[in-house]
């Protein structure tokens, strides 16, 4: 009965490489988001969809493309991996019909590491 | 100056004695705040949240709001060794965005 699901947990690569991260919720809420949070802890929103629609996109490389076949789904793939991209990125979900930002669900994290 | 700026460095509290942390915002315009505990290696949960000016209790947790001053603080009353973690201070600003201070580690010494 997990509520927000990502895979995979941990992500080992060499830079270079493609990967992507897949989240799922069974929340039945409107909106999704991709978090990264760095080696401080520093917790910083990439990308956030509402009902399959991109609603906001922060100052993230090209290398990094969101994609939403639904609402209950938002994939994160990442190219030509670097170094710097090395983080915890998180899922995240949310009941906010009236776009309005409120309590947001995290998934457990993926830790991405880049040799 | 960052969106929303927490203290640095861990905190250590003796068991059973208050935690107190601190979170200040810069835009004026903000709406909603939010406190986020993450354990170790753990997902960020939502412990508090407050809309108005003024305290919130919650358990042993109480939020503090003063927009005037644009300060949010959570009080953790009989701190337990479960309390040990990550406290992450959120604020939904008026572009609708929710922005993270870098968070206040807690340690509650047994």
């Amino acid at each position: 009965d997990t509520a927000v699901s990502q895979t995979p947990k941990y992500l080992v690569t060499q830079m270079g490489n493609d990967k992507s991260i897949k989240c799922e919720q069974n929340l039945g809420h409107d909106t999704m988001y991709w978090y990264k949070q760095d080696s401080k802890k520093f917790l910083k929103i990439m990308f956030s969809y509402n009902n399959k629609e991109l609603i906001i996109n922060e100052t993230v490389p090209n290398r990094f493309s969101p994609k939403s076949p639904d609402k209950a789904h938002l994939n994160l793939h990442i190219n030509s991996l670097e170094l710097g991209d090395s983080a915890v990125y998180f899922c995240a979900s949310s009941p906010d019909r009236t776009g309005v930002v409120e309590k947001l669900f995290f998934g457990s994290g993926t830790q991405l590491s880049v040799l | 100056q960052k969106e929303v700026e927490q203290n640095s460095g861990p905190l250590s509290v003796p068991e059973g004695a208050i935690a107190s942390l601190n979170c200040t915002y810069s835009d004026r315009g903000s709406q909603s705040f939010f406190w986020y505990r993450q354990y170790s290696g753990k997902s960020p949960e939502l412990i508090m949240f407050i809309y108005s000016n003024g305290d919130k209790e919650d358990g042993r947790f109480t939020a503090q709001l003063n927009k005037a001053s644009q300060y949010v603080s959570l009080l953790i009353r009989d701190s337990q060794p479960s309390d040990s973690a990550t406290y992450l201070c959120a604020v939904r600003g008026g572009n609708n965005r929710l922005a993270f201070g870098k968070g206040n580690q807690v340690v509650v010494i047994p």
